[in-house]
Protein backbone atom coordinates (compact mmCIF):
# COMPACT_ATOMS: atom_id res chain seq x y z
CA UNK A 1 0.00 0.00 0.00
CA UNK A 2 1.08 3.64 -0.04
CA UNK A 3 2.85 5.27 3.12
CA UNK A 4 1.58 7.53 5.28
CA UNK A 5 4.02 9.28 6.90
CA UNK A 6 4.28 11.17 10.58
CA UNK A 7 6.87 12.82 12.47
CA UNK A 8 7.65 10.59 15.48
CA UNK A 9 7.89 12.75 18.45
CA UNK A 10 6.20 15.87 20.07
CA UNK A 11 6.67 17.40 23.70
CA UNK A 12 4.51 20.37 24.22
CA UNK A 13 3.44 21.92 27.59
CA UNK A 14 0.66 21.31 29.64
CA UNK A 15 -2.19 23.57 28.41
CA UNK A 16 -0.64 24.45 24.98
CA UNK A 17 -1.62 23.52 21.53
CA UNK A 18 -0.33 20.26 20.32
CA UNK A 19 -0.33 20.10 16.49
CA UNK A 20 0.16 16.44 14.96
CA UNK A 21 0.82 16.50 11.25
CA UNK A 22 0.51 13.42 8.63
CA UNK A 23 1.09 13.51 4.85
CA UNK A 24 -0.63 10.44 2.95
CA UNK A 25 0.08 9.52 -0.72
CA UNK A 26 -2.76 8.02 -1.65
CA UNK A 27 -5.14 10.46 -3.61
CA UNK A 28 -8.15 8.21 -3.64
CA UNK A 29 -8.34 7.95 0.00
CA UNK A 30 -12.35 9.09 0.79
CA UNK A 31 -11.79 8.93 4.89
CA UNK A 32 -8.70 9.99 6.92
CA UNK A 33 -8.22 8.91 10.89
CA UNK A 34 -6.79 9.65 13.46
CA UNK A 35 -6.31 7.13 16.55
CA UNK A 36 -4.78 7.15 19.73
CA UNK A 37 -2.99 4.33 21.43
CA UNK A 38 -2.47 4.49 25.44
CA UNK A 39 0.52 2.48 26.78
CA UNK A 40 -0.38 -1.34 27.27
CA UNK A 41 -4.16 -0.26 25.15
CA UNK A 42 -5.75 -1.00 22.09
CA UNK A 43 -6.80 1.63 19.35
CA UNK A 44 -9.10 4.41 20.20
CA UNK A 45 -10.73 6.31 17.16
CA UNK A 46 -10.67 10.11 17.81
CA UNK A 47 -12.20 11.57 14.76
CA UNK A 48 -12.18 11.21 10.90
CA UNK A 49 -12.92 13.55 8.16
CA UNK A 50 -14.20 12.94 4.93
CA UNK A 51 -12.00 14.00 2.23
CA UNK A 52 -14.13 16.49 0.64
CA UNK A 53 -13.69 18.27 3.73
CA UNK A 54 -11.20 20.79 4.97
CA UNK A 55 -11.74 21.22 8.64
CA UNK A 56 -13.81 19.11 11.10
CA UNK A 57 -14.29 20.51 14.70
CA UNK A 58 -14.94 18.03 17.71
CA UNK A 59 -14.46 19.64 21.74
CA UNK A 60 -10.65 20.30 21.53
CA UNK A 61 -9.85 18.72 18.33
CA UNK A 62 -9.52 20.40 15.35
CA UNK A 63 -8.99 18.40 11.78
CA UNK A 64 -7.61 20.02 9.30
CA UNK A 65 -7.18 18.60 5.73
CA UNK A 66 -5.37 19.53 2.91
CA UNK A 67 -5.62 17.55 -0.15
CA UNK A 68 -4.14 19.30 -2.70
CA UNK A 69 -0.53 18.49 -1.05
CA UNK A 70 -2.26 15.49 1.06
CA UNK A 71 -1.49 16.65 4.20
CA UNK A 72 -3.57 15.69 7.54
CA UNK A 73 -3.06 17.41 10.49
CA UNK A 74 -4.88 17.11 14.30
CA UNK A 75 -4.79 20.07 16.41
CA UNK A 76 -5.43 19.39 20.58
CA UNK A 77 -6.55 22.57 22.52
CA UNK A 78 -5.31 23.34 25.76
CA UNK A 79 -3.50 19.93 25.96
CA UNK A 80 -3.53 17.56 29.30
CA UNK A 81 -1.34 15.41 30.82
CA UNK A 82 -4.18 12.24 29.89
CA UNK A 83 -3.46 12.85 26.01
CA UNK A 84 0.11 11.88 26.69
CA UNK A 85 -0.03 9.00 23.72
CA UNK A 86 0.89 7.65 20.78
CA UNK A 87 -1.61 9.28 17.95
CA UNK A 88 -2.17 7.28 14.66
CA UNK A 89 -3.12 8.78 11.14
CA UNK A 90 -4.69 6.15 8.43
CA UNK A 91 -6.14 5.98 5.29
CA UNK A 92 -8.50 3.42 3.85
CA UNK A 93 -5.65 1.21 1.51
CA UNK A 94 -6.20 0.20 -1.30
CA UNK A 95 -8.27 -3.20 -0.46
CA UNK A 96 -11.22 -0.59 0.10
CA UNK A 97 -11.03 -1.29 3.72
CA UNK A 98 -8.97 -1.68 5.65
CA UNK A 99 -6.68 1.24 7.14
CA UNK A 100 -3.18 2.23 6.38
CA UNK A 101 -1.87 3.26 9.56
CA UNK A 102 1.36 5.78 9.53
CA UNK A 103 3.99 5.12 12.07
CA UNK A 104 2.70 7.11 14.90
CA UNK A 105 3.35 10.08 16.66
CA UNK A 106 4.24 9.81 19.93
CA UNK A 107 2.81 12.64 22.37
CA UNK A 108 4.60 13.73 25.47
CA UNK A 109 3.02 16.29 27.32
CA UNK A 110 4.63 18.19 30.39
CA UNK A 111 3.27 19.62 33.51
CA UNK B 1 -14.42 0.09 25.93
CA UNK B 2 -14.32 -0.83 22.12
CA UNK B 3 -17.11 -3.37 22.66
CA UNK B 4 -14.30 -5.39 20.82
CA UNK B 5 -13.51 -8.60 22.79
CA UNK B 6 -10.26 -10.53 22.58
CA UNK B 7 -8.86 -13.58 24.50
CA UNK B 8 -5.97 -14.45 25.81
CA UNK B 9 -4.39 -10.92 26.72
CA UNK B 10 -0.97 -12.11 26.92
CA UNK B 11 0.85 -15.54 25.13
CA UNK B 12 4.72 -16.68 25.85
CA UNK B 13 5.27 -19.91 23.15
CA UNK B 14 7.88 -21.70 21.69
CA UNK B 15 9.50 -21.38 18.48
CA UNK B 16 7.94 -24.04 16.24
CA UNK B 17 4.88 -23.64 17.95
CA UNK B 18 1.08 -22.71 16.76
CA UNK B 19 -1.07 -20.54 18.48
CA UNK B 20 -5.00 -19.58 18.18
CA UNK B 21 -6.30 -15.70 19.24
CA UNK B 22 -9.80 -15.16 19.55
CA UNK B 23 -11.93 -12.16 18.80
CA UNK B 24 -15.71 -11.15 19.66
CA UNK B 25 -16.53 -8.62 17.29
CA UNK B 26 -19.15 -5.64 18.53
CA UNK B 27 -22.57 -6.44 18.28
CA UNK B 28 -24.00 -5.64 15.26
CA UNK B 29 -20.65 -5.45 13.33
CA UNK B 30 -20.38 -8.18 10.25
CA UNK B 31 -16.53 -7.33 9.76
CA UNK B 32 -13.27 -8.22 11.28
CA UNK B 33 -9.96 -7.08 10.54
CA UNK B 34 -7.24 -8.46 12.31
CA UNK B 35 -3.73 -6.37 12.48
CA UNK B 36 -0.06 -6.73 13.46
CA UNK B 37 2.09 -4.18 15.33
CA UNK B 38 5.39 -4.13 15.72
CA UNK B 39 8.25 -2.23 16.26
CA UNK B 40 9.84 -2.56 12.99
CA UNK B 41 6.95 -2.48 10.99
CA UNK B 42 4.57 -0.78 13.13
CA UNK B 43 0.66 -1.36 12.40
CA UNK B 44 -0.02 -3.57 9.73
CA UNK B 45 -3.24 -5.02 7.98
CA UNK B 46 -3.82 -8.67 7.65
CA UNK B 47 -7.20 -9.47 6.80
CA UNK B 48 -10.66 -9.12 6.90
CA UNK B 49 -13.83 -11.36 7.32
CA UNK B 50 -17.34 -10.07 6.60
CA UNK B 51 -19.99 -12.53 7.37
CA UNK B 52 -17.85 -15.97 7.67
CA UNK B 53 -16.17 -14.91 3.93
CA UNK B 54 -12.97 -13.35 3.28
CA UNK B 55 -12.56 -10.12 1.76
CA UNK B 56 -9.35 -8.59 1.02
CA UNK B 57 -5.44 -9.53 2.62
CA UNK B 58 -2.98 -7.74 3.72
CA UNK B 59 0.80 -8.46 4.40
CA UNK B 60 -0.32 -12.19 6.35
CA UNK B 61 2.54 -14.61 6.09
CA UNK B 62 1.27 -18.06 4.55
CA UNK B 63 1.67 -19.46 7.88
CA UNK B 64 -1.24 -17.50 9.47
CA UNK B 65 -4.59 -18.38 8.90
CA UNK B 66 -7.75 -16.84 9.93
CA UNK B 67 -11.71 -17.72 10.11
CA UNK B 68 -15.26 -15.94 10.96
CA UNK B 69 -17.33 -18.64 12.64
CA UNK B 70 -21.41 -18.16 12.61
CA UNK B 71 -21.70 -16.80 15.36
CA UNK B 72 -19.16 -13.80 13.77
CA UNK B 73 -16.11 -14.11 16.35
CA UNK B 74 -12.72 -14.61 14.76
CA UNK B 75 -9.78 -16.88 15.46
CA UNK B 76 -6.17 -15.78 13.96
CA UNK B 77 -3.67 -18.80 13.81
CA UNK B 78 -0.09 -18.36 13.85
CA UNK B 79 1.71 -22.00 13.33
CA UNK B 80 5.19 -22.44 13.02
CA UNK B 81 5.95 -19.65 15.51
CA UNK B 82 9.21 -17.49 14.52
CA UNK B 83 10.66 -14.85 17.00
CA UNK B 84 9.79 -12.56 14.21
CA UNK B 85 6.79 -13.13 15.13
CA UNK B 86 6.43 -11.64 18.63
CA UNK B 87 4.18 -8.31 18.17
CA UNK B 88 0.82 -7.23 19.89
CA UNK B 89 -1.86 -8.74 17.71
CA UNK B 90 -5.46 -6.33 17.28
CA UNK B 91 -8.33 -7.11 16.20
CA UNK B 92 -10.94 -4.71 14.48
CA UNK B 93 -14.82 -4.85 14.00
CA UNK B 94 -16.75 -2.27 11.85
CA UNK B 95 -20.20 -2.38 10.26
CA UNK B 96 -19.86 -2.65 6.52
CA UNK B 97 -21.93 -0.74 3.89
CA UNK B 98 -22.36 2.21 6.01
CA UNK B 99 -19.65 5.11 6.03
CA UNK B 100 -17.24 6.03 7.18
CA UNK B 101 -16.11 2.57 8.22
CA UNK B 102 -15.20 3.36 11.65
CA UNK B 103 -13.09 0.58 13.03
CA UNK B 104 -13.29 0.06 16.77
CA UNK B 105 -10.28 -2.01 18.07
CA UNK B 106 -10.08 -4.62 20.95
CA UNK B 107 -6.93 -4.71 23.55
CA UNK B 108 -5.01 -6.58 21.84
CA UNK B 109 -3.10 -9.84 22.39
CA UNK B 110 0.77 -9.85 23.15
CA UNK B 111 2.42 -12.68 21.68
CA UNK B 112 5.92 -13.48 22.55
CA UNK B 113 7.96 -16.38 20.92
CA UNK B 114 10.64 -17.27 22.70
Amino acid sequence: GEDVEQSLFLSVREGDSSVINCTYTDSSSTYLYWYKQEPGAGLQLLTYIFSNMDMKQDQRLTVLLNKKDKHLSLRIADTQTGDSAIYFCAEISDSGYALNFGKGTSLLVTP
Amino acid sequence: DSGVTQTPKHLITATGQRVTLRCSPRSGDLSVYWYQQSLDQGLQFLIQYYNGEERAKGNILERFSAQQFPDLHSELNLSSLELGDSALYFCASSVEGRTPYEQYFGPGTRLTVT
